[in-house]
């Protein structure tokens, strides 16, 4: 089986510090792995993901995130905070080989707080 | 990039309604859908899969009386709580996969039953 593990619920940075959101993962073979961020009452929005080829990947908002395979992680970072990035973010994973996206499997979850 | 338009943003209904939930998928196709509920400050917990043309795959727990889906298009799946309850109270999240690995989606309905 699948899962994910997001160990913080909350990670509180100071405006223009960098951030980092914590995931790591299990599944069997290669990983999909992606980030979503959910804002108060709204659906979730993709902001990167890792299939294959570089391990950093950038993406929306000024977003990276660094897949580890050592360490099966894919933590989420960003150089530089802004108070908007205040949301809560998701981590998901499935195996490369499962072409059903229903099938991912979420973390619970991480509430960032951005403070001025 | 893709779209998923969910309505409605909220609802609230009372005990015994039949409430339904529409998700469109804008800008692409999409033969199938997942639906979602979320409780608060909790992760996403996958209901069910709707397959245009076809009947909806649930997940084990999920009753599929109490939630039908519907998939009559290629761009709308319908999600309808029947004899809606308050412990139905919560935020469904549709999704719908375009193309590449992640999928995209709505914008999720708040219901609460009163």
């Amino acid at each position: 089986a699948q899962s994910v593990a997001q160990p913080e619920d909350q990670v509180n940075v100071a405006e223009g510090n960098p951030l980092t959101v914590k995931c790591t993962y299990s599944v069997s073979g290669n990983p999909y792995l992606f980030w979503y961020v959910q804002y108060p009452n709204r659906g979730l929005q993709f902001l990167l993901k890792y299939i294959t080829g570089d391990n950093l990947v950038k993406g929306s908002y000024g977003f990276e995130a660094e897949f580890n395979k050592s360490q099966t992680s894919f933590h989420l970072k960003k150089p530089s905070a802004l108070v908007s990035d205040s949301a809560l973010y998701f981590c998901a994973v499935r195996a490369l080989r499962d072409t059903n996206a229903g099938k991912s499997t979420f973390g619970d979850g991480t509430t960032l707080t951005v403070k001025p | 990039g893709a779209v998923v338009s969910q309505h409605p943003s909220r609802v609230i209904c009372k005990s015994g309604t039949s409430v339904k939930i529409e998700c469109r998928s804008l800008d692409f196709q999409a033969t199938t859908m997942f639906w979602y509920r979320q409780f608060p400050k909790q992760s996403l917990m996958l209901m069910a899969t709707s397959n245009e043309g076809s009947k909806a795959t649930y997940e084990q727990g999920v009753e599929k009386d109490k939630f039908l889906i519907n998939h009559a298009s290629l761009t709308l799946s319908t999600l309808t709580v029947t004899s809606a309850h308050p412990e139905d109270s919560s935020f469904y999240i549709c999704s719908a996969p375009q193309g590449g690995a992640e999928a995209f989606f709505g914008q999720g309905t708040r219901l609460t039953v009163v």
